[in-house]
């Protein structure tokens, strides 16, 4: 079975710190992904990457980047953490071609910024 | 822009049938299905391709409409476990090798005993 795991499952920081948000997965696939969730909004991409070092940025990048040394680990990275970044982060990975193949994803990391 | 899922919320009783709709104002190659449960990760349930195809295990099955840019999940005879909250995620057709996909904001389904 393919494992999503992200590092926190709660996280609480303070407004202006940098927060750094873990994923690592086991099954050696290309794409991961980084999503917020909201109440109502359901999931919306923040940036995605196809390979190493490689990104994309996704329908809500602003606020946040992401760093992808090695295959396996995917991090997403709040510069300056907002309490309007308080939110559901979801990592997801996938083998290339995302459109033909499933999305696994992790547990979620409940993040909140006070 | 994100697909439009209906009905935000359903509930029914065990062993009624529901259907989940999914549109998107774009063409598209692929729509996948996922459910998540509260405090749990999204599963994937299955993907539908450009071409009309219908989809479907155990009693949880799903049709993809490309002229109409829509997808629809059926339940049937649904049990406690079917209840959750079901997304669905777009991929354009004008992009088809892109990796990204664009998630609905989500139905509740509440199946009662």
């Amino acid at each position: 079975d393919v494992k999503v795991t992200q590092s926190s499952r709660y996280l609480v920081k303070r407004t202006g710190e940098k927060v750094f948000l873990e994923c690592v997965q086991d099954m050696d696939h290309e794409n991961m992904f980084w999503y917020r969730q909201d109440p109502g909004l359901g999931l919306r991409l923040i940036y995605f990457s196809y390979d190493v070092k490689m990104k994309e940025k996704g329908d809500i990048p602003e606020g946040y980047s992401v760093s992808r040394e090695k295959k396996e680990r995917f991090s997403l990275i709040l510069e300056s953490a907002s309490t309007n970044q308080t939110s559901m982060y979801l990592c997801a990975s996938s083998l290339m071609g995302a459109q033909r193949q499933p999305q696994h994803f992790g547990d979620g990391t409940r993040l909140s910024i006070l | 822009q994100q697909p439009v899922q209906s009905p935000q919320a359903v509930i029914l009783r065990e062993g009624e049938d529901a259907v989940i709709n999914c549109s998107s104002s774009k063409a598209l190659y692929s729509v996948h299905w996922y459910r998540q449960k509260h405090g749990e990760a999204p599963i994937f349930l299955m993907i539908l391709l450009k071409g009309g195809e219908q989809k479907g295990h155990d009693k949880i099955s799903a049709s993809f409409n490309e002229k109409k840019q829509q997808s629809s999940l059926y339940l049937t005879a649904s049990q406690l476990s079917y209840s959750g909250t079901y997304f669905c995620g777009t991929g354009p057709l004008s992009n088809f090798g892109n990796e990204k996909l664009t998630f609905g904001t989500g139905t509740r389904l509440t199946i009662i005993p």
